[in-house]
């Protein structure tokens, strides 16, 4: 089976601007979650979207925004970068229903966002 | 709050034993897993522990105490290529947003 795969891989944009990121999970996986790598904060999470709807939401202001579609792809979009939006992304799929039990999470490469 | 503590960097040599502590500190969670990541590559799951006690996957064991609020992954037979950032999580059942903690940067050394 393929991995998870995200797109692009590398960007860079100025502060204002707006960016989509996009994430295919591995075939058969339902649930997409997304998570913010910082130096400073860690992994934090995003949200997560399960059969198109979102399941859980982390703590991070509207500019944050994501969707799933039919085939489990999913994209997350911020708008009004700011430069503290510098971070990789990362993807993350699992074939869980609930949520819970072993729920093993399976990365993407991440995309390395730079905000000038 | 949610929070998981882990020590922010460990040194050992090749061929020796180390363990990484995780303390957490959150109201209910269905069980502790372990990711590995190595410098510019993505979190690779290790280990889950959803009941207390002791989980081994080769070189790799995991620990959990749900009473002392604490886990630990054990790496046995130290290799160069060990050396990487490793995390605990915890998926809460409030909510249930999955927790990473702030990872322990591994460094094995010849």
């Amino acid at each position: 089976k393929a991995g998870v795969t995200q797109t692009p891989r590398y960007l860079i944009k100025t502060r204002g601007q707006q960016v989509t990121l996009s994430c295919s999970p591995i075939s058969g996986h339902r649930s997409v979650s997304w998570y913010q790598q910082t130096p400073g904060q860690g992994l934090q999470f995003l949200f997560e979207y399960f059969s198109e709807t979102q399941r859980n939401k982390g703590n991070f202001p509207g500019r944050f925004s994501g969707r799933q579609f039919s085939n489990s792809r999913s994209e997350m979009n911020v708008s009004t970068l700011e430069l503290g939006d510098s971070a990789l992304y990362l993807c993350a799929s699992s074939s869980s229903l609930a949520g819970g039990s072993t729920d093993t999470q399976y990365f993407g490469p991440g995309t390395r966002l730079t905000v000038l | 709050g949610q929070s998981l503590e882990q020590p922010s960097e460990v040194t050992a040599v090749e061929g020796a034993i180390v363990q990484i502590n995780c303390t957490y500190q959150t109201s209910g969670f269905y069980g502790l897993s372990w990711y590995q990541q190595h410098d510019g590559g993505a979190p690779t799951f290790l280990s889950y522990n959803a009941l207390d006690g002791l989980e081994e996957t080769g070189r790799f064991s995991s620990f959990l105490s749900r009473s002392d609020s604490y886990g630990y992954l054990l790496l046995q037979e130290l290799q160069m290529k060990d050396s990487a950032s490793y995390f605990c999580a915890v998926r809460s059942l409030a909510g249930g947003k999955l927790i990473f903690g702030q990872g322990t940067e591994l460094s094995v050394k010849p």
